[in-house]
This record gives structure tokens, C-alpha cells and sequence, in this order.
């Protein structure tokens, strides 16, 4: 069955550091892998997704995630952090057989300090 | 262009009674899905819409749950009997055409239930 883990239920950074948020999946097949945002009172939105082309795949507002398959990851990366990036992101993934599901981390509540 | 919109935004019920929750898609998207995500968590599956076709149901946690989406557009997930475990926030998304795994999900702003 597959399933996502995401590493750190919060992280904080300094605004201009760099982002990693880590994320982990099982699955017996190539997956489809995903990173949303959501941001308070609204729904998740897409910033990426991996569709089995290129491994490094960039997303909206300057964020990118690469592909491991050797390590199953898909980690979130942002070269510097701006205050409007304070959200909780969610990693998922779902199957090339799986049809309709798609699983979900348990999110990372993501800080950006002044 | 419009967005997935969910309503009522926010739901508050005593234990034991029905609520329905709804969702009005994007326009012309085929496929429709429910999640229920608890405080702290990520989105689970509940169920998933073909059109009209309830093709998926199996992430609904008991049969006091129940969604329909009878023309093929807007969908209603009701609750009946409901109890605390059931507070969370029910988010409502949609895509474009089969529900294809790689697809993107249009979400929207969720409905939150609190149930007392």
C-alpha cells in the first residue's frame, strides 16, 4: 500500500535561507508525486508534481523538487524563503494503477522569520 | 474563472444530527472527489465521482456517510447521525477529465464541522 512521510510536523527558517521540506513515499509501482500548499482558511493548492519526465521538476513561486528514486524522495526546495511562503505543505502520491486516490502526507507547517 | 466553492464554509451540529455538506466544481470538470482532513493531518480520501458515477467509495468510514452527485456537476456529501469524531474539515476537489492519477486537483476552501 502506499504511503508518505513527511519529516518534521514544523519547520522554521529565516526569510532568505534556504528551504527543504522531506518528503518519503511507498510504493510498489513509479508514482505520481505532488507538493501542495495550503495556506490558512483555503483550500490546497498545486505547486508541483512529478509525472515520471524530468526528475528535477519546478514548480510555482520558485520552489523545486527532485525525484530520487534510489532514496524514494521527493523533498521540497526553495533557495531563499520569503515571508509569504509561511503555509503547511503537504506532499502525496498516487499510482499509475491507483486510479482514483491519492494519499497525503501529515503535512509540515512551514515558519518564515523576520 | 471560478473556482471549486464549498459550502457552508463553516458547520456547527449536536451529536446525532444529519449535515450536508456541498460542492459546486468547476464548471465542466468530469471528475469530482471528497477528502475529510482532521486537525493536524493531511487530507484522506473519501470518495470519488465519474460524472454521475459514484466509481469510488471505499475511503467513506462508516455508512452514516453518503455523497451523491446526481447531474454529473454539483455534489453533496451528507453525514447522518453525527458524531465528535466526525469534526474535521471536508474538502471538495475537482479535475478536468477521468480522474487519472497524474492529474491535477482543483481544491476548494473546505467546509469545517464541528460537531458538539
Amino acid at each position: 500500500a502506499q504511503s508518505v512521510t513527511q519529516l518534521g510536523s514544523h519547520v522554521s527558517v529565516s526569510e532568505g535561507a534556504l528551504v527543504l521540506l522531506r518528503c518519503n513515499y511507498s510504493s510498489s509501482v513509479p508514482p505520481y508525486l505532488f507538493w501542495y500548499v495550503q495556506y490558512p482558511n483555503q483550500g490546497l493548492q498545486l505547486l508541483l508534481k512529478y509525472t515520471s519526465a524530468a526528475t528535477l521538476v519546478k514548480g510555482i513561486n520558485g520552489f523545486e523538487a527532485e525525484f530520487k528514486k534510489s532514496e524514494t524522495s521527493f523533498h521540497l526546495t526553495k533557495p531563499s524563503a520569503h515571508m509569504s511562503d509561511a503555509a503547511e505543505y503537504f506532499c502525496a502520491v498516487s499510482e499509475h494503477t491507483g486510479g482514483f486516490k491519492t494519499i497525503f502526507g501529515a503535512g509540515t507547517r512551514l515558519f518564515v522569520k523576520a | 474563472g471560478a473556482g471549486v466553492s464549498q459550502s457552508p464554509r463553516y458547520k456547527v451540529a449536536k451529536r446525532g444530527q444529519d449535515v450536508a455538506l456541498r460542492c459546486d466544481p468547476i464548471s465542466g470538470h468530469v471528475s469530482l472527489f471528497w477528502y475529510q482532513q482532521a486537525l493536524g493531518q493531511g487530507p484522506e480520501f473519501l470518495t470519488y465521482f465519474q460524472n454521475e458515477a459514484q466509481l469510488d467509495k471505499s475511503g467513506l468510514p462508516s455508512d452514516r456517510f453518503f455523497a451523491e452527485r446526481p447531474e454529473g456537476s454539483v455534489s453533496t456529501l451528507k453525514i447522518q447521525r453525527t458524531q465528535q469524531e466526525d469534526s474535521a474539515v471536508y474538502l471538495c476537489a475537482s479535475s478536468l477529465t477521468s480522474g487519472r492519477a497524474q492529474e491535477t486537483q482543483y481544491f476548494g476552501p473546505g467546509t469545517r464541522l464541528l460537531v458538539l
